[in-house]
Order: C-alpha cells, then structure tokens, then sequence
C-alpha cells in the first residue's frame, strides 16, 4: 500500500464523542488526501493537505477537520462524531509536483462505526 | 463541476471471456481519467490513467482502457478474464480546471464466474 499507513483500522465509538485518525507515510509526499467511502458513492473528498500546515477543504467537509504538523503525518478529526459518519476513511498521498495529472496512492483504511 | 458515472452496479463474465468495465465523465476542462480496483478489505490499487496521447492506454494486470473524447467514455478493458480479477473497480476524474479534487465513480462491482 505505497508507504502508507493509518491508525487504528478498526474503531467503534458513540455519538458526541472525539475522534482522531491518522494516516502516516513514509515517502515524502507533499500531497495528502482523506476521504470517505459509502456504498453508492465511490470515495468523496473530505480535506487534504499540500504542505505542513497547509491543508484544504474538499466536497464534503462539514463536521472535520484535520492537522499535519509533519511532512509524514496527516490527521483526520471528528470533533463530536455523528451516526452519519460511520464510513470506511482512506488516506491518500501524491508526488510532489501537485499536478492534476499526479496518481494518488492509497492506505489499507480505517473502519469508524458510530453508534 | 466534474462528475463521474458508472452505469453498471454489478458486471459478471466467464473466466477466459473479455471483460469491459464502463465509465462515462463530465468536466468543464481536460480530463484526466484513472481507474483503481478494490480487493476485499483493501485500500484502492492504481491500475492506469490517461493524461494525453494515445486513447488506448495499458495498465496493470493485463488491463487497458480506450478513452472516447466524443463520447466521454473511459471504459476499462480486459482480453481474458480471471477469477482473480473480482473486485470492486472504481473510475475516477481530475478536471484541469479544478486542481486537487479527484471525483470518483460509485464503482462497479466484477465478479468472473469460474
């Protein structure tokens, strides 16, 4: 899975509580990517991030936010997690260039069930 | 904005027998098309991407896909089908207009019957 790892890849937690998870690459990417993936909807792009401290809201945002004080660690945040985002999270990283033309790599995933 | 559509839910096919995978985009700018599959439990796997050039672009596994600018088609191709080959398989676009946002299809579901 290209370098790239996220913690913990299974989580059960109830409503109204915080949620952090992490994704950790070591291939020195500039690019890092989270998304969300539901059944009928492919995978939607929540945040990602271009550089440390530098990050960007993607299409469905709403209730995240994320940090990346590393090069190498891209955190995804749920403030107070809802039943609506139980999902399966994958993190993402790309080269260097941040070109629309870079592929994207993809971690195993992070299984987050709300109740 | 971009979009991405794969009509089909569910493909089945003989093994041995040539399989296509659909895909259809919107975008406003250039695409870049990609196609990625997804085995059980597994993060998403690179397969191919068509950035310019030649329409008939060749990937992993044995895979290819022809890009259609006329019918805004990408559909993902194989000669021979393998069992091995089931998966979820998911076509993704990059508008050049809209930077880092990757849309990707609802994903289609192979199954190659022994």
């Amino acid at each position: 899975d290209a370098g790239i790892t996220q913690s913990p890849r299974h989580k059960v937690t109830e409503t109204g509580t915080p949620v952090t998870l992490r994704c950790h690459q070591t291939e020195n990417h500039r690019y890092m990517y989270w998304y969300r993936q539901d059944p009928g909807h492919g995978l939607r792009l929540i945040h990602y991030s271009y550089g440390v401290k530098d990050t960007d809201k993607g299409e469905v945002s709403d209730g995240y936010s994320v940090s990346r004080s590393k090069t190498e660690d891209f955190l995804l945040t749920l403030e107070s997690a809802t039943s609506s985002q139980t999902s399966v999270y994958f993190c993402a990283i790309s080269s260097s260039t941040g070109s629309v033309t870079d592929t994207q790599y993809f971690g195993p995933g992070t299984r987050l069930t709300v109740l | 904005a971009q979009s991405v559509a794969q009509p089909e839910d569910q493909v089945n096919v003989a093994e041995g027998n040539p399989l296509t995978v659909k895909c259809t985009y919107s975008v406003s700018g250039n695409p870049y098309l990609f196609w990625y599959v997804q085995y059980p439990n597994r993060g998403l796997q690179f397969l191919l991407k068509y950035i310019t050039g030649d329409n008939l672009v060749k990937g992993s596994y044995g895979f290819e896909a022809e890009f259609n600018k006329s019918q805004t088609s990408f559909h993902l191709k194989k000669p021979s089908a393998l069992v091995s080959d089931s998966a979820l398989y998911f076509c993704a676009v990059r508008d050049g207009n809209y930077g880092q946002n990757f849309v990707f299809g609802p994903g289609t579901r192979l199954s190659v019957l022994p």
